[in-house]
């Protein structure tokens, strides 16, 4: 069975500098929620879109944007890196009107 | 607010020995609960959720969870340990999915299997 795509998996970036991540949920899977999951933390919520909208928002630095495209692929965008930045971040989909995220396998941001 | 609490950071079991997780929840509905298992550098993988209904629920790789309305309870049992269940166990509570669904979680277990 198809599982979420997360790409890259793997990220290293400078301060200040930008990146871009990708979720590409299950086929009709139509939510997307992104978390971050800091070393040794348990995931926090960031944002999340149905249809193309932002239907909630989390702890999402304002230097951090996202969107959703029509085919319900979504990429999170980080500008102005911090070393703090340095994390997990995890994309999960989810179908309307169903009540399971299925999580991709994350990719590791890491802020030098 | 709704929260999860998960009181033991970490735990040790031998393999063959029970196991019980704990978790905590608050929340002012009935909640939406779920358990999810991370290896370390991988992704959250789903080992059973509670919605409503038998308040026993049984999920993948024969761990199991009971919901307890009355001490706000979710915790995971299995009754024998295989060290390929070492890794870190989450609870997590999801807000009303007509209010987006994002999910809650705790801190988060870790549990180590002894040979």
């Amino acid at each position: 069975a198809a599982g979420v795509i997360q790409s890259p998996r793997h990220l290293i970036k400078e301060k200040r500098e930008t990146a871009t991540l990708k979720c590409y949920p299950i086929p009709r899977h139509d939510t997307v929620y992104w978390y971050q999951q800091g070393p040794g933390q348990d995931p926090q919520f960031l944002i999340s879109f149905y249809e193309k909208m932002q239907s909630d928002k989390g702890s999402i630095p304002d230097r951090f944007s996202a969107q959703q495209f029509s085919d319900y692929h979504s990429e999170l965008n980080m500008s102005s890196l911090e070393l703090g930045d340095s994390a997990l971040y995890f994309c999960a989909g989810r179908r309307q009107a169903t009540d399971t995220q299925y999580f991709g396998p994350g990719t590791r941001l890491t802020v030098l | 607010a709704q929260s999860v609490t998960q009181p033991d950071i970490h735990i040790t079991v031998s393999e063959g020995a029970s196991l019980e997780l704990r978790c905590n929840y608050s929340y002012g509905a009935t909640p939406y609960l779920f358990w999810y298992v991370q290896s370390p550098g991988q992704g959250l993988q789903l080992l059973l959720k509670y919605f409503s209904g038998d308040t026993l629920v049984q999920g993948i790789k024969g761990f199991e969870a009971e919901f307890k309305r009355s001490q706000s309870s979710f915790n995971l049992r299995k009754p024998s340990v295989h060290w390929s269940d070492a890794a870190e166990y989450f609870c997590a509570v999801a807000s009303g999915y007509n209010q987006g669904g994002k999910l809650i979680f705790g801190q988060g277990t870790e549990l180590s299997v002894k040979p």
